[in-house]
């Protein structure tokens, strides 16, 4: 198992256009999880899947950001119409419910807005 | 509203230095408690997590927390640091039970261990 994985790792977007990304977890874990971080913060939170039920979503996650995982595997999350403040780190974690070992990290893509 | 909250910024130390860093939390409920690391260039890895049982938790690297409840803190300690220490430190809180659909981090020390 080669952990979880996110692409691309770095991109470079203009303002206004769309990004999309994706996480691939640990396989057997049923739980999937999407993390923003900027500089100088701790990773916050965005949504959870577990399997391919969309759990929860925080008050961070806007219109313009939409996550899927449609087969309760890989997961991707879009950011429509970016913005500058869109520009952070945005890391996929995942883990396994009910025996809570707490999450595995993957590499995070960053993501610029010029 | 639920937080955490790390004391120091960053921290200087020189190896063979002890450690100890601060974490404190508001969070109603039991709670999980956890410590993530980021290694230069590197994704956060898990360092040590509090679910319960005893206060003191040892995890890896010679790393241990204490949790004091009546402090609402789970502060990270080490002994005696090494320069291959250093990293970004982040304190974690999750609700206790089925739904731990979200951790909470604090913003994070950064560890600098002079050779």
């Amino acid at each position: 198992d080669t952990g979880v994985s996110q692409n691309p790792r770095h991109k470079i977007t203009k303002r206004g256009q769309n990004v999309t990304f994706r996480c691939d977890p640990i396989s057997e874990h049923n739980r999937l999880y999407w993390y923003r971080q900027t500089l100088g913060q701790g990773p916050e939170f965005l949504t959870y899947f577990q399997n391919e039920a969309q759990l929860e979503k925080s008050r961070l996650l806007s219109d313009r950001f939409s996550a899927e995982r449609p087969k309760g595997s890989f997961s991707t999350l879009e950011i429509q119409r970016t913005e500058q403040g869109d520009s952070a780190m945005y890391l996929c974690a995942s883990s396994q419910s009910g025996q809570y070992y707490g999450y595995t990290f993957g590499s995070g893509t960053r993501l610029t807005v010029v | 509203a639920q937080s955490v909250s790390q004391h120091n910024h960053h921290v200087i130390l020189s190896e063979a230095a002890s450690l100890e860093l601060g974490c404190n939390y508001s969070y109603g409920g039991t709670v999980n408690l956890f410590w993530y690391v980021q290694y230069p260039g590197q994704h956060l890895q898990l360092l040590l997590k509090y679910f319960s049982g005893d206060p003191l938790v040892k995890g890896i690297k010679g790393f241990e927390a204490e949790f004091i409840k009546s402090k609402f803190s789970f502060n990270l300690r080490k002994p005696s640091v090494q320069w291959s220490d250093t990293a970004e430190y982040f304190c974690a809180v999750s609700g206790y039970g089925g739904s731990q659909g979200n951790l909470i981090f604090g913003k994070g020390t950064k560890l600098s261990v002079k050779p």
